[in-house]
């Protein structure tokens, strides 16, 4: 299984619609998670950081589920510049407690169309 | 504020040539990490560092080394540039602040072609 698996795509929907990401992660150790937002050509940037009592940013809702090992983001009503590749990520210590990193999942594109 | 600056940003580099390419942040953070991200594979940890004096491998580690010398810069080096290697990569660092938890910047990427 792979340490951070996401929804594949792409996610074609109109405008005004609402759109759900879902990330699961293998690591029940991990402690810190994000969703992050990438342009085309561009750096990732940080959309939110997802809690466990779960936090809405505006439109954008991002959940934790740490008993059945996924975070989610939520859109809602999605504008034509919510068009973008949008990443989650999860950070974590091994098991030995000696290594720590960051796993991005591999992106899911989203297009909102007019 | 530069936060995450990666030089160079464009690279086109003949079979078998060495480079570095060069990470440098200004917000004192400890861990730092490069990336690469190709078509349908995502971002790919390469190696990373948390904090000065250490590395440590990533998911792809072969054919580059990465050195921290120096708190804010982290270095990629390839020794023997390949065709597999032509991909854009990314360096990241990571800090912590009282309002955001921990938060990671990314630098511009840089763009490197081997042919």
């Amino acid at each position: 299984r792979k340490e951070v698996e996401q929804d594949p795509g792409p996610f074609n929907v109109p405008e005004g619609a609402t759109v759900a990401f879902n990330c699961t992660y293998s690591n029940s150790a991990s402690q810190s998670f994000f969703w992050y937002r990438q342009d085309c050509r561009k750096e990732p940037k940080l959309l939110m950081s997802v809690y466990s009592s779960g936090n809405e940013d505006g439109r954008f809702t991002a959940q934790l589920n740490r008993a059945s090992q996924y975070i989610s983001l939520l859109i809602r009503d999605s504008k034509l510049s919510d068009s973008a590749t949008y990443l989650c990520a999860v950070n974590s210590w091994n098991s030995g407690g000696s290594n720590y990193k960051l796993t991005f999942g591999k992106g899911t594109l989203l297009t909102v169309n007019p | 504020n530069a936060g995450v600056t990666q030089t160079p940003k464009f690279r086109v580099l003949k079979t078998g040539q060495s480079m570095t390419l060069l990470c440098a942040q200004d917000m004192n953070h400890e861990y730092m990490y490069w990336y690469r991200q190709d078509p349908g594979m995502g971002l790919r940890l390469i190696h990373y560092s948390v904090g000065e004096g250490t590395t440590a491998k990533g998911e792809v580690p072969d054919g580059y080394n990465v050195s921290r010398l120096k708190k804010q810069n982290f270095l990629l080096g390839l020794e023997s540039a390949a065709p597999s290697q032509t991909s854009v990569y990314f360096c990241a660092s990571e800090g912590t602040s009282a309002n955001s938890g921990n938060t990671i910047y990314f630098g511009e990427g840089s763009w490197l072609t081997v042919v």
